[in-house]
Parts: structure tokens; C-alpha cells; sequence
């Protein structure tokens, strides 16, 4: 019973840097989205996709490109990265919408010095 | 605009009960959800309310009141395991969800 899960768990990166957070669900859920959480702020959407294939811009994009090349795979880089995208990232998966329940990843914490 | 609000921190005793309240300004809002956030740990759902009232799962009950746009999450019989962020979530006009900044629980026996 894997459900959702994150690779890497940890990453220190400087600045400019590149990287790519890997997220895979095992429960063929169509819905897929990438979170930031920050201290004092509730979870805010990234990017988010609807089927394979899909891809669609939250409330934070600036910074982030995905891709949704596989159902069961939801990836998100980071393709210079900057002090101000030191977060925890959270993957998760609905089997349709956002009015269904959503199953998260163990999350990424990411440090960009 | 959206917003959800809720208290930054609550504290409780031990096998008391504690309601944790959520005020919500969505456009185009469907229902509310409630997750529970362990430290360092992902959010797991709790509950989803689309109508108004009270749902019931077992020492947890969530309520809804869709006119005052409010809701709230009660836990009973309070276990030290129940020491959590509570996330208040809803959904808005662009298919999404809006997402509150969490209810540090502490309990304490």
C-alpha cells in the first residue's frame, strides 16, 4: 500500500541550482497536485493536473514548470532555484476533483542557500 | 477575495473536548474539508462537509453552516495522540482549494 510517494525527502541545493521532485501514485487517481508549506501559511497550490497529459497553473506557478507524462507520475522543477523556494513540498492525489478527499506524499523539504 | 481563517494555536486537557472553529469567504464554494497534520508528518483527511449540520465519525464530528460561512471540527474524549495541526480547507470558484493556516492543538494530560 504504497499511495503517494516523494522522492527525494531531503535536498539542500544553492542558489541557480536545478532540480526535479518525483511524485508517484499507486491508486490510479486522475488528480494530481503539488503543494508548498510554509510556517504561519496554509498549503498553496503550485500546479496542479487533471488527467495525464494535463497541467494547469495554482495560486504560486512563478518558478515551477511540471509535467504529467504518465498517470501515475506528477513531476515539478525547480529550474534556477532561489532562497525564497526553501519550503516543505507536498505531492497529493484525488481520484477525481478537489471536492474528493486527497491523499498526500510524505513531503520534501527542500533548502535553497 | 478568499480566505479561510482559523485560531493559530488551542490548548486542552486530556479527555476533555475541544472545538476548533473555521470561518471561510470562498467564491463559488462547495464544501469543507478538515485534515489532521502530525509534526513533520503529511496531512491525512478527516472529514468533508457539503451540507449544513453535524457529521459524526466516532470522537470526531465536523459541523457546517453554509449561510454563516463557518465551520468547525469537535474532538471528544481527547488522547494525547490528538496533539496536531488541524487544516481547514475549501473549495472555490476555480476548482480549487483554499487552505487555512492550521490549528496547532497542544494537549496536555
Amino acid at each position: 500500500n504504497a499511495g503517494v510517494t516523494q522522492t527525494p525527502k531531503f535536498r539542500v541545493l544553492k542558489t541557480g541550482q536545478s532540480m526535479t521532485l518525483l511524485c508517484a501514485q499507486d491508486m490510479n487517481h486522475e488528480y494530481m497536485y503539488w503543494y508548498r508549506q510554509d510556517p504561519g501559511m496554509g498549503l498553496r497550490l503550485i500546479h496542479y493536473s487533471v488527467g495525464e497529459g494535463t497541467t494547469a497553473k495554482g495560486e504560486v506557478p512563478d518558478g515551477y514548470n511540471v509535467s504529467r507524462l504518465k498517470k501515475q507520475n506528477f513531476l515539478l522543477g525547480l529550474e534556477s532555484a532561489a532562497p525564497s523556494q526553501t519550503s516543505v513540498y507536498f505531492c497529493a492525489s484525488s481520484l477525481q476533483g478537489p471536492h474528493q478527499p486527497q491523499h498526500f506524499g510524505d513531503g520534501t523539504r527542500l533548502s535553497i542557500l | 477575495g478568499q480566505n479561510i481563517d482559523q485560531p493559530t494555536e488551542m490548548t486542552a486537557t486530556e479527555g476533555a473536548i475541544v472545538q476548533i472553529n473555521c470561518t471561510y469567504q470562498t467564491s463559488g464554494f462547495n464544501g469543507l474539508f478538515w485534515y489532521q497534520q502530525h509534526a513533520g508528518e503529511a496531512p491525512t483527511f478527516l472529514s468533508y462537509n457539503v451540507l449544513d449540520g453535524l457529521e459524526e465519525k466516532g470522537r470526531f464530528s465536523s459541523f457546517l453552516s453554509r449561510s454563516k460561512g463557518y465551520s468547525y471540527l469537535l474532538l471528544k474524549e481527547l488522547q494525547m495522540k490528538d496533539s496536531a495541526s488541524y487544516l481547514c480547507a475549501g473549495t472555490d470558484s476555480n476548482y480549487q482549494l483554499i487552505w487555512g493556516a492550521g490549528t496547532k492543538l497542544i494537549i496536555k494530560p
